[in-house]
Formats: structure tokens, sequence, C-alpha cells
């Protein structure tokens, strides 16, 4: 069974503070995704990584995947109070039979 | 012009009810999937249809027992409700292989 281990599982700062979520896993994952959810809707997609070492930034956020594939971190800079939310990791496995394996999430607040 | 819209958004029932949540994608995503998530916000995978074939049962009772006239739709029935099925379940379609989800906005299921 392939587990992924989420860090911290809570999570509250001031708005203009830096944070890092992190994700870990003893599998190797053909891909990582990440994704927030608000309250009462579905998770919403932010990225997909694939290549190990690789480095994405949407805006105030970047996401890394590290090279071995097991495991990613989230960064948000000056973080926002809109930045409030559920952070999912989710890896992805299987080939044909391809399935996400989420982690437990991180709840990110963000106070004004 | 919801992507991937599943109903109902809540559903009360009792004990030994039997019940139905219906799901439609209009992305033209080939692979659809369920999944549970607990009080904990940890999200589960039950089921995943590619092409209205199942490729994915994850040790769910078989009181659970989903089903796909199509490729844009995954419905999912339940019979015998118990206490512990009270949940929200997601409804989620993507592209086969390495690709983010898209997630419906959830079913939450109280049985008491």
């Amino acid at each position: 069974t392939q587990l992924l281990e989420q860090s911290p599982q809570f999570l509250s700062i001031q708005e203009g503070e830096n944070l890092t979520v992190y994700c870990n896993s003893s599998s190797v994952f053909s891909s990582l995704q990440w994704y927030r959810q608000e309250p009462g809707e579905g998770p919403v997609l932010l990225v997909t990584v694939v290549t190990g070492g690789e480095v994405k930034k949407l805006k105030r956020l970047t996401f890394q995947f590290g090279d071995a594939r097991k495991d990613s971190s989230l960064h948000i800079t000056a973080a926002q109070p809109g930045d409030t939310g559920l952070y999912l990791c989710a890896g992805g496995s299987g080939g044909s039979n391809y399935k996400l394996t989420f982690g437990k999430g991180t709840l990110l607040t963000v106070n004004p | 012009d919801t992507a991937v819209s599943q109903t109902p958004k809540y559903l009360v029932t009792q004990m030994g009810n039997d019940k139905s949540i219906k799901c439609e994608q209009n992305l033209g995503h080939d692979t659809m999937y369920w999944y549970k998530q607990d009080s904990k916000k940890f999200l589960k995978i039950m089921f995943s249809y590619n092409n209205k074939e199942l490729i994915i049962n994850e040790t769910v009772p078989n009181r659970f027992s989903p089903k796909s006239p199509d490729k844009a739709h995954l419905n999912l029935h339940i019979n015998s409700l118990e206490l512990g099925d009270s949940a929200v379940y997601f409804c989620a379609s993507s592209q086969a292989g390495n690709y983010g989800y898209t997630f419906g906005s959830g079913t939450r299921l109280t049985v008491v």
C-alpha cells in the first residue's frame, strides 16, 4: 500500500508570512499533484509535476518534486487570507490502471 | 457549464435504506472515479472506470455498486446503508494517464 505523509497537519499563520508544506512517501510515484479544497467543495488541481527535481511556480506558490520522485513540497510566499484551505498532495501510479493516492492534507489558515 | 456535476448535494437517510448518487462530466474525459472523504478529510479511492469499464475496485463492500451507462456518467448505488457509510462522496474525472482530476462538489451522505 502506497502512503503519502503530509506535514504539518495544521498550520495557522499571519498574512504576509511564508510557509512550506511537505509530502513524503517511501514509494516512487509517476507524478505528484497538489490540490486545494475549500469547505463544501471538491478539491481543485493546482499543479502536476512528473519529472524528478522538477520545480513549478504558480504566482506565489512554488512546487517541487523530489529527485527520487518520492516526495514533494509546496512553498507559499507572502500568504494571503485567500490562500486558506485544505492542501492535498496526491501521488499517481498504476500505469494503465492509473490512480491517485492522497495524503491526509494540511489545513492552512491565514489570518488577516 | 459545470464540468463534473453530482447529485444530490446532501443525502440524509436511515440505516438499511438503499440510495443512489449520480455523476456526470462534460469534459470528454475517458476515466471517472468515486472517492470517499471521511470526517478527517482523508480521500480514499473506491472505484475507477475507463470508457465504461471497471478498472479499479479498492476493497469496497459489495453493498456499493457503481454503474457507468456511458463514459460521461458514473453512478453509485449503495444497498443496506450503515452508519459507517456516512461521509462525503466525490466523483471525479480525468484523461487516462498522468493527468489531474476534476472533482465534483461532493455528496454529503448522513446515515441515521
